[in-house]
């Protein structure tokens, strides 16, 4: 029963260099998310997944882009990673956009 | 811009005692009222949820109160434990149309003393 799985759990990076973060979920949900949770912040959602082929951008979608590679997988790309990217990523997955999320246990990504 | 405050941003309770968590929210759109826990290193998991037109909801020691007229929801958690000490977050969902916003508040970090 892993629920939502995200990899790498840590990643540093240079300023400039691109990064995928991976999700991957076995509970058969039709919507996936991505989020990063800053200190203060809260979380932010980035980008989500309704369903299997669409994505539609969330509150803080600049420098990033998405993928639904298929129902069970949600990657996230940062093209050219900057300082201000720094954060916990997270991602989640529901039944569908009116059901409960359920996250993984983030990706800490720090970028120097 | 942020839509749902949150407070205390922290806040320390003796076991036993009763720790309340209070959120305010600007947009009276939002149907969805639910409230996450998070331990350290680990993702946030749903803890309680309430719909406006719902006043009070209880599930074990964790009540929500949602005021709508105030446009603010609390958490109280009863006979507080130390294995309750966490981060807690509130949120609020807006779904309009083909859109859709789950906006969490700043959160509150629990610590509950033996």
């Amino acid at each position: 029963n892993a629920g939502v799985t995200q990899t790498p759990k840590f990643q540093v990076l240079k300023t400039g260099q691109s990064m995928t973060l991976q999700c991957a979920q076995d509970m058969n949900h039709n919507s996936m998310y991505w989020y990063r949770q800053d200190p203060g912040m809260g979380l932010r959602l980035i980008y989500y997944s309704a369903s299997e082929g669409t994505t539609d951008k969330g509150e803080v979608p600049n420098g990033y882009n998405v993928s639904r590679l298929n129902k069970r997988e949600f990657s996230l790309r940062l093209e050219s990673a900057a300082p201000s990217q720094t954060s916990v990523y997270f991602c989640a997955s529901s039944v569908d956009l009116h059901q409960p999320q359920h996250f993984g246990d983030g990706t800490r990504l720090s970028i120097l | 811009q942020q839509q749902v405050k949150q407070s205390p941003q922290s806040l320390i309770v003796q076991k036993g005692g009763i720790s309340i968590i209070n959120c305010a929210y600007e947009n009276t759109a939002f149907d969805y009222f639910p409230w996450y826990q998070q331990f350290p290193g680990k993702g946030p998991a749903l803890l309680i949820a309430i719909r406006p037109d719902v006043s009070e909801k209880k599930e074990g020691r964790f009540t929500i109160s949602f005021n709508k007229s105030a446009k603010q929801f609390s958490l109280h958690i009863m006979d507080s434990q130390p294995g309750d000490s966490a981060t807690y977050f509130c949120a609020a969902r807006r779904q309009m149309d083909s859109s859709y916003k789950l906006i969490f508040g700043s959160g509150t970090r629990l610590l509950v003393r033996p």
